[in-house]
């Protein structure tokens, strides 16, 4: 069965940095794209990035790029997201997706529980 | 790259059907999406991948009762039998090399 287990979010200061973590199992981990996806309070789903099973390939939106980099341990089963200079807008649960990559196909299609990031004085 | 258009509510009677739309945007009406179910409070879940064609790959554990189907640039989400957990909203995701992830703007589906 594939696990995703989110965690590492919490409260901190605008200006701020946070480092999510997401465990995976069930499933071969070096072989998979991963992405983050996020949800703002109220709100709909945001993509956030995404990384090959190699990290050979990496993607950010651009309301992230510069401020956040997507990374992983293949050794370790597992998924970061480094979050720097976070302002009010990253106030979101955040969510460890596996990425189907095959020819014809990318979607998402198994999701972690999830992990609140408050960014407030 | 592909927008994904959805409406924002739609309901529909226990024990009745609803269809649910994602449309693509001109240009991208071959796109293979994927439908995802968000219950109140909970995370996602992926329902099916659905191509242009109709063809459509369910998720482990998505009942019968959810189906697909496909007419020139809308896709679709057919629930049969509609039950009260299915109360929930629904994302469409689709992608593109450059997007790589898009979702759209969820439908939020009421069961009265």
């Amino acid at each position: 069965e594939v696990q995703l287990v989110e965690s590492g979010g919490g409260l901190v200061k605008p200006g701020g940095s946070l480092r999510l973590s997401c465990a995976a199992s069930g499933f071969t981990f070096s072989r998979e794209s991963m992405s983050w996806v996020r949800q703002a309070p109220g709100k709909g789903l945001e993509w956030v990035s995404s990384i090959s099973g190699s990290s050979s390939y990496i993607f950010h939106a651009d309301s992230v790029k510069g401020r956040f980099t997507i990374s992983r341990d293949n050794a370790k089963n597992s998924l970061y997201l480094q979050m720097n200079s976070l302002g009010a807008e990253d106030t979101a649960v955040y969510y460890c997706a596996r990425k189907v990559q095959a020819p014809g196909m990318s979607h998402l299609d198994h999701w972690g529980q999830g992990t609140l990031v408050t960014v407030s004085s | 790259q592909p927008v994904l258009t959805q409406s924002s509510s739609a309901s529909a009677s226990l024990g009745s059907s609803v269809k649910l739309t994602c449309t693509l945007s001109s240009g991208h009406s071959t796109y293979i999406i994927a439908w995802h179910q968000q219950q109140p409070g909970k995370a996602p879940r992926y329902l099916m991948r659905l191509e242009g064609s109709g063809s459509y790959n369910k998720g482990s554990g998505v009942p019968d009762r959810f189906s697909g189907s496909s007419s020139g640039a809308d896709r679709y989400l057919t629930i049969s039998n509609l039950q009260s957990e299915d109360e929930a909203d629904y994302y469409c995701e689709t992608w593109d090399s450059k997007i790589n992830v898009v979702f759209g703007g969820g439908t939020k589906l009421t069961v009265l």
